[in-house]
């Protein structure tokens, strides 16, 4: 089945704890994005990739860091967690610009 | 800036009845619009992209509408059943990334 996996579905850390959450896609896309979803903020996207080794900042990256070692994979890195981090993650992946976007199911992650 | 707008942010409509959400964008250089679904804290159900050279899409009881040059999109849900109360967002494509819309919360009353 075609979809983009997102792990851990929930996290709860403390300040400061460095965490990974995991992204990988079947689809063989090229592009891959995360976002947050905040309450009256909608989504915003924090980071994306082109393809391997290409990462470029969205619209909120402080705080974050990504890598794209492969084209399926694309992990978010939170060095050193706060607790406005505490946000409902998403991951998507497409095929190239123009083409329509796949989500995964979300991590929702508290920072305490 | 693009901007992505959607009103209204929450309908409650009886079973039964069509309806149409609407989004508006203010730049209308965009490669594609996207209709989404996302029930509580779940992920985005992707339910239809209209490319920018095309006009509306349709799947099942759901049909789109994009019209670019005055920056409107519609979404029109056919016979409304409780299955369909969730949030519905509208993202366009542009550039290097999508921008959403804060979405449309959609109850259906039994």
């Amino acid at each position: 089945e075609a979809q983009v996996t997102q792990n851990p579905r929930y996290l709860i850390t403390v300040t400061g704890k460095k965490l990974t959450v995991t992204c990988s896609q079947n689809m063989n896309h090229e592009y891959m994005s995360w976002y947050r979803q905040d309450p009256g903020l909608g989504l915003r996207q924090i980071y994306y990739s082109m393809n391997v080794e290409v990462t470029d900042k969205g619209d909120v990256p402080e705080g974050y860091k990504v890598s794209r070692k492969e084209k399926r994979n694309f992990p978010l890195i939170l060095e050193s967690p706060s607790p406005n981090q505490t946000s409902l993650y998403f991951c998507a992946s497409s095929l190239w610009q123009g083409y329509g976007y796949t989500f995964g199911s979300g991590t929702r992650l508290t920072v305490v | 800036k693009q901007e992505v707008t959607q009103i209204p942010a929450a309908l409650s409509v009886p079973e039964g009845e069509n309806l149409v959400l609407n989004c508006s964008f203010t730049d209308s250089a965009i490669y594609n619009l996207q209709w989404f679904r996302q029930d509580p804290g779940k992920g985005l159900t992707s339910l239809l992209l209209i490319q920018s050279s095309q006009r509306e899409q349709t799947s099942g009881r759901l049909n789109a509408s994009l019209d670019k040059s005055s920056g409107r999109s519609t979404l029109y849900i056919a016979a409304s059943q409780p299955g369909d109360s969730a949030t519905y967002l509208c993202a366009v494509n542009r550039d290097d990334k999508i921008i959403f819309g804060k979405g449309t919360r959609l109850h259906i009353l039994p």
